[in-house]
């Protein structure tokens, strides 16, 4: 079964600092998932890519896709408090790539300090 | 439509009690999945539907466990006979299609077996 490892497991960080979340999948990644959490509250979507090379921005956080590495980076510009939460990468597990199983890693913790 | 919403938020119950929570996704899309989430773990699959039909079980989900998707509009989740090791967040989530689109999810239900 596939496996996605996040690093670092949490990260603590000031106010206004650069930040990056890997996730690593231990097979093939058909589509790659970032969601972030709040504290026993539902995933927020984030966005996906697909595509080896593929990268992706919303506001400040941009995701990049290495297929070749089968890895994935979430990378947050001058971070703010708001950002604070639980981020989770979560690939398809579905075989040809169906998207209807995603398997997830267990998460990076993020603690924005202002 | 806001999104997708799940009912109740929170649930405590006895051991060996039945608990049924129901999830309503958004209205556009034929995709609905139900996940399982413990502390410091990211969500594992448990089932999902398109439209009214249960295309996938995953062993997580025993025979105590049972789902419907009436009509291919809102979905149920029953757990029968709860156990202590029961005790976890029930996700719900629902996309449009395959592929490309993201899966969204609900907030969650947080069942407590006493």
């Amino acid at each position: 079964s596939q496996e996605l490892e996040q690093s670092p497991q949490s990260l603590i960080v000031q106010e206004g600092k650069n930040l990056t979340i890997n996730c690593t999948s231990s097979k093939t990644l058909y589509g790659l998932y970032w969601y972030k959490q709040k504290y026993g509250e539902g995933l927020i979507f984030l966005m996906m890519l697909q595509k080896g090379g593929e990268e992706k921005s919303h506001e400040k956080i941009t995701a990049k896709l290495d297929e070749k590495k089968q890895q994935s980076s979430l990378h947050i510009t001058a971070s703010q408090p708001s950002h604070a939460g639980i981020y989770l990468c979560g690939a398809d597990a579905s075989s040809g790539g169906s998207n209807y199983k995603l398997t997830f890693g267990k998460g990076t913790l993020l603690t924005v300090n202002p | 439509d806001t999104g997708v919403s799940q009912d109740p938020r929170h649930k405590i119950t006895k051991r060996g009690q039945n608990v049924t929570f129901r999830c309503d996704p958004i209205s556009e899309h034929n995709r609905l999945y139900w996940y399982r989430q413990t502390l410091g773990q990211g969500p594992e699959f448990l089932t999902y539907f398109q439209n009214e039909a249960q295309l996938e079980k995953s062993r997580l989900l025993s025979d105590r466990f049972s789902a419907e998707r009436p009509k291919g509009s809102f979905s149920t989740l029953e757990i029968q006979r709860t156990e202590q090791g029961d005790s976890a967040m029930y996700l719900c989530a629902s996309s449009q299609g395959q592929g490309a689109l993201g899966q969204y999810f609900g907030p969650g239900t947080r069942l407590t077996v006493t």
